[in-house]
């Protein structure tokens, strides 16, 4: 199993651009999510999905577009790219929920 | 909306010592999880360790260990025979059901040797 896989590493977008952020994992698990990781705030989460076709908003969600057409995929959508995006997304995913959670290597995005 | 407190940004630890991180949450239900999550610099979010709030055994991971005292919403984590590769961000972690995920501010760990 490839477990959570998360592309591209690193990105760099100018603001207004936008853009998607992969997550994929091969586990067959219903719930995934996406969380932000900023300087001294620790993770904060942006959206989630308890399985395909449902979707629902975390803390953080304003800027960010999410969709979940099949189990294994749950991609993470900026729609105009602004320097307060400038932020390090980790995609987890969890058999039933985030109490037993994987996380994806993380992809770091500037936004200039 | 619960939160996570970690009130030591930073520690330090000489190798083969023991060392506690601390970590108290706000919360008013009894029903609940908590973790500690370590990120070492290679950014990789990695489960340390696991505690059920109905559980009243404290959970152990090898060198790893809790002290989970529910009524103080208290939640330490104890590293011993502290080793280099234990140098990380350790975050403190609550979920209950129904509500989102939530991370402490993170614990930095440097390991002396």
């Amino acid at each position: 199993n490839a477990g959570v896989t998360q592309t591209p590493k690193f990105q760099v977008l100018k603001t207004g651009q936008s853009m998607t952020l992969q997550c994929a994992q091969d586990m067959n698990h219903e719930y995934m999510s996406w969380y932000r990781q900023d300087p001294g705030m620790g993770l904060r989460l942006i959206h989630y999905s308890v399985g395909a076709g449902i979707t629902d908003q975390g803390e953080v969600p304003n800027g960010y577009n999410v969709s979940r057409s099949t189990t294994e995929d749950f991609p993470l959508r900026l729609l105009s790219a602004a320097p307060s995006q400038t932020s390090v997304y980790f995609c987890a995913s969890g058999l039933s929920g985030p109490d037993t959670q994987y996380f994806g290597p993380g992809t770091r995005l500037t936004v200039l | 909306a619960q939160t996570v407190t970690q009130s030591q940004p930073e520690m330090s630890v000489q190798e083969a010592e023991t060392v506690t991180l601390s970590c108290t949450y706000d919360t008013s239900e009894s029903d609940y999880y908590l973790f500690w999550y370590k990120q070492p610099p290679s950014r990789q979010m990695i489960l340390v360790i696991r505690q059920e709030a109905y559980k009243q055994q404290n959970a152990t991971e090898n060198r790893f260990s809790v002290n989970f005292q529910k009524a103080a919403k208290s939640f330490s984590l104890k590293i011993s025979d502290s080793q280099l590769g234990d140098a990380a961000m350790y975050f403190c972690a609550y979920y209950e059901r129904g509500q989102n995920f939530v991370f402490g501010p993170g614990t930095r760990l440097s390991v002396l040797p």
